[in-house]
């Protein structure tokens, strides 16, 4: 069965960092993309960015392009969002998601950040 | 980028009945591979996303097939021919054919 855990939401201060990890289970992490969504309390679904498989070249939403890094260790079958220079308007749960070709087929229970002073 | 709206964004229905939800993108979905990439998914009250339809029509392991998915280019469909009571939640449309993949606003499905 696929499992995809996120870890690591919580409150932090504008201006802060954080980072968040997708633990992924039942399948190989190596031969899927990997998708970072979020979705703000009350609001739809934002694409955040993404990882390909192989070359681990990456994709981002122009609203957090330079201050969010998508990385992966397919190792450690993770994948993880840094996230800097934190606003208010990135309070989200954020959502880990995998690709398959032509959709993303399953997704994590979601992580909540919290962006306040 | 593209943008994805849908039509309606609150659909009261009763149960045992019909449903359709349309979306259409600022742009045709047709890549250049020739995969139209839209896709439905079903978010349930606090739950995360679920994908029902993939490339228009092809619906995903384990959806039932009172669901289906229609359309080509600009203008698609989700359909539910008999609305159950799980299906209540929110429906999304999104297009993975070009960067940055988008969503549509969504559409809250009630029962009446």
């Amino acid at each position: 069965e696929v499992q995809l855990v996120e870890s690591g939401g919580g409150l932090v201060q504008p201006g802060g960092s954080l980072r968040l990890s997708c633990a992924a289970s039942g399948f190989n992490l190596r031969s899927h993309w990997m998708n970072w969504v979020r979705q703000a309390p009350g609001k739809g679904l934002e694409w955040v960015g993404n990882i390909e498989h192989e070359t681990s070249e990456k994709q981002y939403a122009d609203s957090v392009r330079g201050r969010f890094t998508i990385s992966r260790d397919n190792a450690k079958n993770s994948v993880y969002l840094q996230m800097n220079s934190l606003r208010a308007e990135d309070t989200a749960v954020y959502y880990c998601a995998r690709v398959i070709p032509g959709a993303v087929d399953s997704w994590g229970q979601g992580t909540l950040v919290t962006v306040s002073s | 980028d593209i943008v994805m709206t849908q039509t309606p964004l609150s659909s009261p229905v009763t149960l045992g009945q019909p449903a359709s939800i349309s979306c259409r993108s600022s742009q045709s979905l047709v890549h250049s591979n020739g995969n139209t990439y839209l896709s439905w998914l079903q978010q349930r009250p606090g739950q995360p996303p679920r994908l029902l339809i993939y490339k228009i029509s092809n619906r995903f392991s384990g959806v039932p097939d009172r669901f289906s998915g229609s359309g080509a280019g600009t203008d698609f469909t989700l359909k539910i021919s008999r609305v159950e009571a799980e299906d209540v939640g929110v429906y999304y449309c999104m297009q993975m054919t070009e960067f940055p993949w988008t969503f549509g606003p969504g559409t809250k499905v009630e029962i009446k």
